[in-house]
């Protein structure tokens, strides 16, 4: 069992949005703004996504947004793309020795 | 964007000790934080524990006294030696880059290059 919990599944359909959520506590994600997510194709490396609740990182397209209220956190993806389809899961830093923890992921299919 | 590249046995006998190699490309790895991270299987991802480049280590309470990690900058590499395997320690292993040099609390907890994983296999 995950330290933060996401739905195991998505989908949406090309040109749409969807909006991933990743719940935590007072001790992660609701303690700081030291959220971040990432997209992972099977078989490839994870791609760090969004970084600090809701910044990205340069060359991440602008069709990846966060957020963030209380205990859980946000990823949504608007315009839908087929490339869009992966593995997404989110990240906290926390106050626990553990540093940082993540979510189960989410997989994201696009109709 | 650095390249990472994981290399080590597939397969460790119970009770003996599983050992990775993190092989660093396209970039230093001076002033940061080099990760091990874990998934198994069906399970999220775990933090195994960091090593920075001057040798100071962070390990996760739960495995800290079976997880040593070390780096060697000249080899562009760091590894992961975790001892004492069990079945519950068969996952894919991870090694990952800090996004930000000479990081600190939360903003060290973002890994903007990662390797594509190996599985490691905990099995007599």
């Amino acid at each position: 069992q995950s330290a933060l919990t996401q739905p195991a599944s998505v989908s949406g359909s090309p040109g749409q949005s969807i909006t991933i959520s990743c719940t935590g506590t007072s001790s992660d994600v609701g303690a700081y703004d030291y959220v971040s997510w990432y997209q992972h194709h099977p078989g490839k490396a994870p791609k760090l996504i969004i970084f600090d609740v809701n910044n990205r990182p340069s060359g991440v397209s602008d069709r990846f947004s966060g957020s963030k209220s209380g205990n859980t956190a946000s990823l949504t993806v608007s315009g839908l793309q087929a490339e869009d389809e992966a593995d997404y899961f989110c990240s906290s830093y926390t106050t626990s020795s553990t540093l940082v923890v993540f979510g189960g992921g989410t997989k994201l299919t696009v109709l | 964007q650095v390249q990472l590249q994981e290399s080590g046995p597939g397969l460790v006998k119970p009770s003996e000790t599983l050992s990775l190699t993190c092989t660093v490309s396209g970039g230093s790895m001076t002033s940061y934080y080099w990760t091990w991270i874990r998934q198994p299987a069906g399970k999220g991802l775990e933090w195994i524990g960091r090593i920075y480049s001057n040798g100071v280590t962070n390990y996760d309470p739960s495995l800290k006294s079976r997880v040593t990690l070390s780096v060697d900058t000249s080899k562009k590499q760091f590894s992961l030696r975790l001892s004492s395997v069990t079945a519950a320690d068969t996952a894919i292993y991870y090694c990952a880059k800090v996004l930000y040099s000479s990081c600190g609390g939360g903003s060290c907890s973002y890994f903007d290059s990662w390797g594509q994983g190996t599985l490691v296999t905990v099995s007599s």
